[in-house]
């Protein structure tokens, strides 16, 4: 069964700084892969989808990398704003049968101080 | 841009009562899905449905029942309300490996 890890449960970091997301999972026979960002008491947002044949997705100040062989997904964000603080959280969607459905992280939440 | 609603924000229920939860999309997409989250548990899938009538059951399916009958519609039933099911309810769409989009979630307490 698919298993995704997100390490640390939580970041701070200063107005500014570029900083990194991870994101592990167990299974790399993955159709594809989903960042989503989440404000307190909201819906989940998604941000970049990277398929299994992609190695990189970019959208403004954000990009995210797949390495299916080392079972890692990577979220950059540059130049960090107090705007960006919410949780981020991974979903890896399998290959087949079952595995198809999206197995979430359980994100990091990101406060960026100003 | 994909809208997802969910007809309410907040509930409040009494156990034992019969709650629909609604949640309409606006571009016809095939699949749709309800999570539940919790704090420390994360998203939990508990019913999807991939066509118009068609559902199954996903990870925590007890206590729940779905219904579409319009493929823009996607309600969750809970039969008898209980007060493990106080939670946040998300519903979501899409076209299948595609993005999946949600609705802004419903905040359900059972008492």
């Amino acid at each position: 069964k698919q298993e995704v890890t997100q390490i640390p449960a939580a970041l701070s970091v200063p107005e500014g700084e570029n900083l990194v997301l991870n994101c592990s999972f167990t299974d790399s026979a993955i159709y594809n892969l989903q960042w989503f960002r989440q404000d307190p008491g909201k819906g989940l947002t998604s941000l970049l989808l990277i398929q299994s044949s992609q190695r990189e997705q970019t959208s403004g100040r954000l990009n995210a990398s797949l390495d299916k062989s080392s079972g890692r997904s990577t979220l950059y964000i540059a130049a960090s704003q107090p705007g960006d603080s919410a949780t981020y959280l991974c979903a890896v969607r399998g290959s087949s049968g079952s595995a198809r459905q999206l197995t979430f992280g359980s994100g990091t939440q990101l406060t960026v101080l100003p | 841009d994909v809208k997802v609603t969910q007809s309410s924000r907040y509930l409040v229920k009494r156990t034992g009562e019969k709650v629909f939860l609604e949640c309409v999309q606006d571009m016809d997409h095939e699949n749709m899905f309800w999570y539940r989250q919790d704090p420390g548990l994360g998203l939990r899938l508990i019913y999807f449905s991939y066509d118009v009538k068609m559902k199954e059951k996903g990870d925590i399916p007890e206590g729940y029942s779905v219904s579409r009958e319009k493929k823009e519609r996607f309600s969750l039933i809970l039969e008898s309300a209980s007060t493990n099911q106080t939670s946040m309810y998300l519903c979501a769409s899409s076209v299948f490996g595609e993005k999946l989009f949600f609705g802004s979630g419903t905040q359900l307490s059972v008492l």
